[in-house]
């Protein structure tokens, strides 16, 4: 079975641009979760999609959005980049709470 | 609001030896994790603990979880240089056992000297 998908690897961007990630999770997996990874504040939760409606949001700014699509693949859109946006950003599906399967992350730089 | 707290938060350790990760959480939970990272690399699923005084094994680690004492343990037995890396647990609020919402520890650092 293949694992969790996240395009692109890397991504280079400059303050004020927007930026779309992308996550296929596992077949199969209909929960799809995103994070944030930094050095600072450790991993912290952005938000959770489950059959295409958003089921739980962390606390983040509205300039964090995302939403998934009846494949259950699921996109993140961060808008007005800031700096402190430059993370490591990773997807995890999940099927019936047996726990998160990490995708390789996204690693965005804001220059 | 749920915290999770891990120590020791870097742990320089020789090989062959013995030691002992802590997680601490502040309220009830259903399930606890533990997840590495390598250096660069994303998180992988080691153990999920669902129930008091569950115990886990695999190779040289094993997790165990008193929900009592709102602890999970991370025990490393007889450590190797491939045991280095990042070492995470990661809770999820009672109830809420079947979302993706974790809440996780800042990471604890293991480094194993030959």
């Amino acid at each position: 079975k293949a694992g969790v998908t996240q395009t692109p690897r890397y991504l280079i961007k400059t303050r004020g641009q927007q930026v779309t990630l992308s996550c296929s999770p596992i077949s199969g997996h209909r929960s799809v979760s995103w994070y944030q990874q930094t050095p600072g504040q450790g991993l912290q939760f952005l938000f959770e999609y489950f059959s295409e409606t958003q089921r739980n949001k962390g606390n983040f700014p509205g300039r964090f959005s995302g939403r998934q699509f009846s494949n259950s693949r699921s996109e993140m859109n961060v808008s007005t980049l800031e700096l402190g946006d430059s993370a490591l950003y990773l997807c995890a599906s999940s099927y019936q709470g047996r726990g998160l399967f990490f995708g390789s992350g996204t690693q965005l730089s804001v220059l | 609001e749920l915290k999770v707290e891990q120590n020791p938060l870097f742990l320089s350790m020789q090989e062959g030896k013995n030691y002992t990760i802590y997680c601490n959480y502040s309220t009830t939970s259903d399930r606890l994790y533990w997840y590495r990272q390598d250096p660069g690399k994303s998180l992988e699923s080691l153990f999920v603990l669902l129930s008091n005084g569950a115990v886990k094994q695999e190779g040289r680690l094993m997790a165990s979880l008193d929900t009592k004492a709102r602890l999970s343990t991370l025990h490393i037995t007889a450590a190797v240089h491939d045991l280095s890396a990042t070492y995470f647990c990661a809770v999820d609020l009672a109830g809420s056992s079947n979302t993706g919402k974790l809440i996780f520890g800042q990471g604890t650092t293991l480094q194993v000297k030959p």
